[in-house]
C-alpha cells in the first residue's frame, strides 16, 4: 500500500525558519516532490528530490532518507506569503501517477 | 512562462448531468494528468494519459469518467452522470515525461475547475 504521512498544521514566526516532515510507505519510489498550495488554488512545483542529500533552492530546502523514507522542506526567513499547505508527494516506481499526502498547513504569524 | 489552462474556472450542474471539463496542456507536454480535490482533503490521482491512450487510472476513475485529446492541444474530462459527490476541485497537469525520472518528469498544474454538483 501507499502511505504519507505529514504534519497537519504548524505555526511560525515570520522571519524565522521552520522544518516540515514526511515520512512514507510506499511499493516503489521514483522520486519525492513538494509543492505549495494556497487556499483555492493549484499547486505549485517546490522541489523534487530522488537522491539522498539536500537540494538547496533560495529560502527552501528539501531532503531525503531513502533508506528511512523521510524527507522534509525546511523554509527560511519566512515571510507572510509563505502561509499556505505544503504537500509531500511521490511517485512510485512502477505506476505513473503522484501519490500526495493530505498536506501540511502552515500558518505564519507576524 | 507556459502554463497550463482550464476551462471553466467554475462549474455548477444538475445531478445526473454531463459535464466536460476543459484543459490546455503545456504545448510540449506529453503526459497529460487529472486530479481531484474534495475541499479540505488531500489530491487525487484519477487518470494519466499518454499517446491518446491512458496509461494509469485509479480506483475513481470509473465507468462515469473519461479523457479525451480531440485534437492538438485540448485535453478533456468527461463526467457521464454526475453525483453529489463528485462535487470537488479538478486539476489538469502536464508534464515533458512520465515514467523516464528526473526533474523533466514534473507535473505542473493547472488552476483547477470547481465543480458544484446540486
Amino acid at each position: 500500500g501507499q502511505n504519507i504521512d505529514q504534519p497537519t498544521e504548524m505555526t511560525a514566526t515570520e522571519g524565522a525558519i521552520v522544518q516540515i516532515n514526511c515520512t512514507y510507505q510506499t511499493s516503489g519510489f521514483n522520486g519525492l516532490f513538494w509543492y505549495q498550495q494556497h487556499a483555492g488554488e493549484a499547486p505549485t512545483f517546490l522541489s523534487y528530490n530522488v537522491l539522498d542529500g539536500l537540494e538547496e533552492k533560495g529560502r527552501f530546502s528539501s531532503f531525503l532518507s531513502r533508506s528511512k523514507g523521510y524527507s522534509y522542506l525546511l523554509l527560511k526567513e519566512l515571510q507572510m506569503k509563505d502561509s499556505a499547505s505544503y504537500l509531500c508527494a511521490v511517485r512510485d516506481r512502477r505506476d505513473d501517477k503522484i501519490i500526495f499526502g493530505k498536506g501540511t498547513r502552515l500558518h505564519i504569524l507576524p | 512562462e507556459p502554463e497550463v489552462t482550464q476551462t471553466p474556472s467554475h462549474q455548477v450542474t444538475q445531478m445526473g448531468q454531463e459535464v466536460i471539463l476543459r484543459c490546455v496542456p503545456i504545448s510540449n507536454h506529453l503526459y497529460f494528468y487529472w486530479y481531484r480535490q474534495i475541499l479540505g482533503q488531500k489530491v487525487e490521482f484519477l487518470v494519466s494519459f499518454y499517446n491518446n491512450e491512458i496509461s494509469e487510472k485509479s480506483e475513481i476513475f470509473d465507468d462515469q469518467f473519461s479523457v479525451e485529446r480531440p485534437d492538438g492541444s485540448n485535453f478533456t474530462l468527461k463526467i457521464r452522470s454526475t453525483k453529489l459527490e463528485d462535487s470537488a476541485m479538478y486539476f489538469c497537469a502536464s508534464s515533458v515525461r512520465g515514467l523516464a525520472g528526473g526533474l523533466a518528469d514534473t507535473q505542473y498544474f493547472g488552476p483547477g475547475t470547481r465543480l458544484t454538483v446540486l
